[in-house]
């Protein structure tokens, strides 16, 4: 059971560049979510979806898109990459009524 | 405006001294108190949901509680394997999650 993918791990980006952060969950969650990671901030939620077509912003939402086409995926795409955009990046997933969420093993991003 | 603070930031311990870890919030509407431990590299793992005052959780060597206004982590004779940063998490109404910091916690042997 792979649980919560997030590809790539790593990746170096240069300012103004574009990319997507991948995340998959096998576990048939309705709920999915994306949060960075800065020292000393703690987690903070970017984009949330509560099921396939749905999404909401989160508490950082600016300069991030995402979009929910199937229950599986949940891609978080950075349109325009700015250095302030250097963190660690989470993905988690959980059923809808569940107190549980599991988290991926994230993607350390460098922007230049 | 919703908050969540943990205390302390690090916390050193002898393998088995006790301690606890405290989080503090202020937030309206709050729908569940999380308590999740991250490895270095790794992502958060759940660890206890706590939904009302008095509520207590326990699994092996931890213990969650919950006031109305902030929620202790009891490690009673940690080992070294208890060393992580724990985070604690509240969920408000309209499923938006606010993350404390964390405790970083390492237990020399």
């Amino acid at each position: 059971n792979a649980g919560v993918t997030q590809t790539p791990k790593f990746q170096v980006l240069k300012t103004g560049q574009s990319m997507t952060l991948q995340c998959a969950q096998d576990m048939n969650h309705e709920y999915m979510s994306w949060y960075r990671q800065d020292p000393g901030m703690g987690l903070r939620l970017i984009h949330y979806s509560v099921g396939a077509g749905i999404t909401d912003q989160g508490e950082v939402p600016n300069g991030y898109n995402v979009s929910r086409s199937t229950t599986e995926d949940f891609p978080l795409r950075l349109l325009s990459a700015a250095p302030s955009q250097t963190s660690v990046y989470f993905c988690a997933s959980s059923y809808r009524n569940s107190p549980e969420a599991f988290f991926g093993q994230g993607t350390r991003l460098t922007v230049v | 405006e919703d908050q969540v603070t943990q205390s302390p930031e690090a916390l050193r311990l002898q393998e088995g001294e006790s301690s606890s870890l405290n989080c503090s919030y202020t937030v309206s509407g709050l729908r569940g108190l999380f308590w999740y431990r991250q490895d270095p590299g790794k992502g958060p793992e759940f660890l206890f949901t706590l939904y009302s005052a008095g509520e207590e959780k326990e699994k092996e060597r931890l213990k969650a509680t919950l006031t109305k206004k902030e929620s202790f982590l009891h490690i009673t004779a940690p080992k070294p394997e208890d060393s992580a940063t724990y985070l604690c998490a509240v969920r408000v109404t309209g499923n938006q999650f606010y993350f404390g910091t964390g405790t970083s916690l390492t237990v020399i042997p």
